[in-house]
């Protein structure tokens, strides 16, 4: 079945324990991206990537970092989470041009 | 820039009534336009897109929308709701410049359905 995956689905921290989000293709997507969605704010996006070693800051970068090592994984790390991550996120992807599929999202609560 | 403006953010029918979304939307250049819907505890599943053919599409679960580029609007609408099509919906907009990678979402409009 064709799906983006993400794990875990729901994660409890405290301030500045280092985490990462792990997001997960079986498309052969060249394009991947994250998002975080937060009431009456729609979804914005943290970073994307257009290929294997390509990666690019969305609106909302700070305090995330990314990487892009094999084509079907795009994780979301989070240095030292604040409590202002605290946020539902959500990880697509597409081909190049094409509609964007998401994964079934990650509830993160930063304590 | 582009970006999108969902005109409310909670909308209430009752079962078998029409629902409106309505979305409005800004681009400086031909936009594609989409809707994405998002029931409770659950991702985001595409309704419908717009990438600059036919003005009135037709989505899945009875839903379509039309590009009015006059009104800049992308209005969703559906004949007869159902219960099940209570969620939250996402108007979308992006800049086929950049292969429609860059998505711009409104702030969303949830749907109440009524029995």
């Amino acid at each position: 079945e064709a799906q983006v995956t993400q794990n875990p689905r729901y994660l409890i921290t405290v301030t500045g324990k280092k985490l990462t989000v792990t997001c997960s293709q079986n498309m052969n997507h060249e394009y991947m991206s994250w998002y975080r969605q937060d009431p009456g704010l729609g979804l914005r996006q943290i970073y994307y990537s257009m290929n294997v070693e390509v990666t690019d800051k969305g609106d909302v970068p700070e305090g995330y970092k990314v990487s892009r090592k094999e084509k079907r994984n795009f994780p979301l790390i989070l240095e030292s989470p604040s409590p202002n991550q605290t946020s539902l996120y959500f990880c697509a992807s597409s081909l190049i041009g094409g509609e964007q599929f998401f994964g079934p999202g990650t509830r993160l609560t930063v304590l | 820039a582009q970006s999108v403006t969902q005109l409310d953010s909670h909308v209430s029918v009752s079962e078998g009534t029409p629902v409106l979304l309505r979305c409005n939307y800004s681009s400086s250049y031909s936009p594609s336009l989409f809707w994405y819907v998002q029931h409770p505890n659950k991702g985001l599943q595409l309704l419908l897109k717009y990438t600059s053919a036919a003005t009135l599409v037709k989505g899945i679960n009875g839903f379509e929308a039309e590009f009015k580029k006059s009104e800049t609007s992308f209005h969703l609408t559906k004949p007869s709701a159902h219960m099940s099509d209570a969620a939250e919906y996402f108007c979308v907009v992006s800049d086929r410049r950049y292969n429609n990678n860059d998505m711009r979402f409104g702030a969303g409009t949830r749907l109440t359905v009524k029995p």
